[in-house]
């Protein structure tokens, strides 16, 4: 168990819907780190907030959007979703340049 | 911008073999951490290595860092079917862009 809670762990939604994914990060890391796995694919760096305040942006679709609240917890939005944007989403959390602790990820499936 | 390429893509090897992946980055490194991701699994933290030259050991895990920091290695002595996953390396240059290259996937055939 890294500390890191996704919600939900599956989500099965139609194009052009809106779906938010939830990230608890461990105690005390203030660092939220999101990123897109395709099948087969690698890691796709999406966004990463630290106490609130965005920090670094990826290849992030306009589409998406995120935020982290003051209890440190994030939350990332999709937004017209199409059927590539079908993936497992991935949370993480670090203090510091330390190792990354992963969620179990959200597996988004878009029909 | 940060790029970090890894080879091979996938490597199938039978089980005792050895398993090098090889990490290439085109620019200087500060930090650069491996992670491997069983399957279905999420990616978990094997290493960080800092020092131009290091190399450090896990068990049959080998991991080395290069004297220009621009490359890293990981090599599994051995390998036994719990070894099966993707390895990944991550520049961890920035504190806040985190960047993984796109993995080296290792099948294990016993």
């Amino acid at each position: 168990d890294s500390g890191v809670t996704q919600t939900p762990k599956h989500l099965i939604t139609a194009t052009g819907q809106r779906v938010t994914l939830r990230c608890s990060p461990r105690s005390g890391d203030l660092s939220v780190y999101w990123y897109q796995q395709s099948l087969d694919q690698g890691l796709q760096f999406l966004i990463q907030y630290y106490n609130g305040e965005e920090r670094a942006k990826g290849n992030i679709l306009e589409r998406f959007s995120a935020q982290q609240f003051p209890d440190l917890h994030s939350e990332l939005n999709l937004s017209s979703l199409e059927l590539g944007d079908s993936a497992l989403y991935f949370c993480a959390s670090s203090r510091g340049t330390g190792e990354l602790f992963f969620g179990e990820g959200s597996r988004l499936t878009v029909l | 911008g940060q790029q970090v390429m890894q080879i091979p893509q996938y490597q199938h090897v039978q089980e005792g073999e050895d398993f090098t992946t090889y990490c290439n980055s085109s620019t200087t490194l500060s930090n650069i951490q491996w992670y491997k991701q069983r399957p279905g699994g999420h990616p978990v933290f094997l290493i960080q290595l800092v020092k131009s030259g290091e190399v450090k050991k896990q068990k049959r895990l080998t991991f080395q860092f290069g004297e220009a920091k621009k490359n890293s290695s990981l090599h599994i002595t051995a390998t036994q079917t719990t070894d099966v996953g993707t390895y990944f390396c991550a520049d961890r240059t920035s504190y806040d862009k985190v960047i993984f290259g796109p993995g080296t996937s290792l099948s294990v055939i016993p």
